[in-house]
């Protein structure tokens, strides 16, 4: 119930390209989807989130998707660029909830050049 | 602020030997995550304190991990006696208001790995 199902586990695309990485969650109690991203020999950093009252949010180049029916959620990203060359990982979460964030398996993003 | 900070990044031991993994969470913050990192089996969240006190420990592997918060800017994760599956990176993570929604600030990870 708790599971975060994240997909594909790597993916390589051309600089300029529209990666796209998918999740679909189980707990309809979740109400806040948050995506972090991770370089490298770095710990993990808050991207952007969603929470499942509004279908897309953008911030600059990255665009989350949400499908509050099917349970599922990804993440876009516009015009890659090689520096965006890193893990992604989606994560489910609930407001007003001892519990804490239930992470995907990640998404190893390679831009090239 | 300088972030979570951790200590050590690398940790090369030998099987059979304890391990000490430390964590500086961000002053303030009252939550504090400790995290591990494979590729077989991605992020898991080991343990979970608020105001120093252990909430949920459910994730730690076995009785040979063991985890401390002595104060609010302090935590250890212990590994006694280590083996060669435990080779991992760890992380530390801390939030101001924990919960489902509040963002973690993740540290830098301790690489270990044990022989």
């Amino acid at each position: 119930q708790q599971q975060v199902k994240q997909s594909p586990q790597s993916l390589i695309v051309q600089k300029g390209g529209i990666p796209i990485i998918n999740c679909a969650y189980e707990n309809t109690a979740f109400d806040y989807f948050p995506w972090y991203q991770q370089f490298p020999g770095k710990g993990p950093a808050l991207l952007i989130a969603i929470r499942p009252d509004v279908s897309e949010k953008k911030e600059g180049r990255f665009t989350i998707s949400f499908n509050k029916s099917a349970k599922q959620f990804s993440l876009h990203i516009m015009d890659s660029q090689p520096g965006d060359s890193a893990t992604y990982f989606c994560a489910g979460g609930s407001s007003g909830s001892a519990r804490q964030l239930t992470f995907g398996s990640g998404t190893q993003l390679t831009v090239l050049p | 602020d300088a972030g979570v900070i951790q200590s050590p990044r690398h940790e090369v031991t030998e099987m059979g030997q304890e391990v000490t993994l430390r964590c500086k969470p961000i002053s303030g913050h009252d939550y504090l995550f400790w995290y591990r990192q494979t590729m077989m089996r991605g992020l898991e969240l080991l343990i979970y304190f608020n105001n120093n006190v252990p909430i949920d420990d459910s994730g730690m592997p076995e009785d040979r991990f063991s985890a401390k918060m002595p104060n609010a800017s302090f935590s250890t994760l212990k590994i006694q006696p280590s083996e060669p599956r435990d080779s991992a990176v760890y992380f530390c993570a801390s939030s101001l208001y924990g919960g489902g929604t509040d963002e973690q600030f993740f540290g830098p990870g301790t690489r270990l790995t044990v022989l």
